[in-house]
């Protein structure tokens, strides 16, 4: 168990919906990571937070939106889903970012129908 | 760019014999570098990293990696093989000039009692 919680662990919804996943990282650290795993794309960095702020954008979509909160827990935001939307979402975790390892939560599996 | 590979989807070796399992990178700047493993519905579990120093690195489970600057390579070792490694293991790079960590798209390992 690395400490890094997801909720829900599993989504299943239509197109074109909206959905929210959630993180919490492991206690006392500060950057936030959000990855996507599917199998023809392999494992996406989407975006990083440090402490509230955006701090590295990879290939986040821009129906895709997240944040983290005072308390640093994260959301990852998807909207106007697609089928190709469907994947793995991860969340991880590190002390501060940039050369600190990143330990990772059990992750979401969204499927868009 | 920046990328990771991992030449072989699959990697077949009997328990008790040593296995490797490959990985080369193409990072600017002085590369940090991860072995991470992914068991079936589970979320990627850190095995060893390195930043500097020694070329063998130690990590969990009895696995270590080799660092070849040469060779841009840091291909993963365990001694002897157990079956319950059977996984998919990720190599990945984080360039400290980016901050972001490039993932390979995977090696299944199968050890076949």
């Amino acid at each position: 168990d690395s400490g890094v919680t997801q909720t829900p662990k599993h989504l299943i919804t239509a197109t074109g919906q909206r959905v929210t996943l959630r993180c919490s990282p492991r206690s006392g650290d500060l950057s936030v990571y959000w990855y996507q795993q599917s199998l023809d794309q392999g494992l996406q960095f989407l975006i990083q937070y440090y402490n509230g702020e955006e701090r590295a954008k990879g290939n986040i979509l821009e129906r895709f939106s997240a944040q983290q909160f005072p308390d640093l827990h994260s959301e990852l935001n998807l909207s106007s889903l697609e089928l190709g939307d469907s994947a793995l979402y991860f969340c991880a975790s590190s002390v501060e970012g940039r050369t600190d390892t990143q330990y990772f939560g059990p992750g979401t599996r969204l499927t868009v129908l | 760019a920046q990328s990771v590979a991992q030449p072989e989807d699959q990697v077949n070796v009997a328990e008790g014999n040593p296995l490797t399992v490959k990985c080369t990178y193409s990072v600017s700047g002085n590369p940090y570098l991860f072995w991470y493993v992914q068991y079936p519905n589970r979320g990627l579990q850190f095995l060893l990293k390195y930043i500097t120093g020694d070329n063998l690195v130690k990590g969990s489970y009895g696995f270590e990696a080799e660092f070849n600057k040469s060779q841009t390579s840091f291909h993963l070792k365990k001694p002897s093989a157990l079956v319950s490694d059977s996984a998919l293991y990720f190599c990945a790079a984080l360039s400290s000039n980016t901050g972001k960590l490039i993932f390979g798209q995977g090696t299944t390992l199968q050890v076949k009692p």
